[in-house]
């Protein structure tokens, strides 16, 4: 049973406009997330993190969004560029468990047009 | 170097044989981690070692995979007698500090491994 789910395969969006990728996640034990990216052939690359005890953190034209309640987390981008286009993925860890062992998604594939 | 090494970067192995992929972390990192990416899918936790301690190996998925990092900084995952169902990218990252659940991961380009 997948305990972090990204529901949405793909998504396309044109430049300049918001992309939004989601998340959810089973583990009420989970209490960090981290979004990386990924472009073909090279591995993921950290993008943006929260914390539990947060419901939002920027960085520049990044936004995570997590609601506990819902246990969904959502990254949005604005505005929108070409480069942005690669696999996002959605990951979670845990203070009951072995620290830096996230469990990851299964990856949304963003294309942004121009 | 400036980020993780892993080499080789693409394996081809016939059924039945051994295998060895190599990790060179970021220079200093205590943190290392194996995880397994198997096509259409996310990273999925295999090891970790802290230092030269392998501290949690419950993701290897059978006796078949070993993994070892002697000196605290060069890692081998190492999968014996390889299988079809072995074929992956296999991923390597290392962290700074002592693994924290707010320590992200810096990950190597992978090696993918081919099993005919």
């Amino acid at each position: 049973d997948q305990q972090v789910k990204q529901n949405s395969p793909s998504l396309s969006v044109q430049e300049g406009r918001i992309s939004i990728l989601n998340c959810d996640y089973t583990n009420s034990m989970f209490d960090y997330f981290l979004w990386y990216k990924k472009y073909p052939a090279e591995g993921p690359t950290f993008l943006i993190s929260i914390s539990s005890i947060k419901d939002k953190n920027e960085d520049g034209r990044f936004t995570v969004f997590l609601n506990k309640s819902a246990k969904h987390l959502s990254l949005h981008i604005v505005p929108s560029q070409p480069g942005d286009s690669a696999v996002y993925f959605c990951a979670a860890s845990g203070s009951d468990t072995n620290a830096g062992k996230s469990t990851f998604g299964d990856g949304t594939t963003l294309t942004v047009k121009p | 170097g400036a980020g993780v090494s892993q080499s080789p970067r693409y394996k081809v192995a016939k059924r039945g044989q051994d295998v060895a992929l190599r990790c060179d972390p970021i220079s200093g990192h205590v943190s290392l981690f194996w995880y397994q990416q198997a096509l259409g899918q996310g990273p999925e936790f295999l090891t970790y070692f802290q230092n030269e301690a392998q501290l949690d190996k419950s993701g290897l998925p059978s006796d078949r995979f070993f993994a070892e990092r002697p000196e605290g900084s060069v890692s081998t995952l190492k999968i014996q007698r390889t299988q079809q169902e072995d074929s992956a990218v296999y991923l390597c990252a290392s962290s700074l500090i002592r693994a924290a659940n707010n320590s992200p991961l810096h990950f190597g380009n992978g090696t993918r491994l081919t099993v005919t």
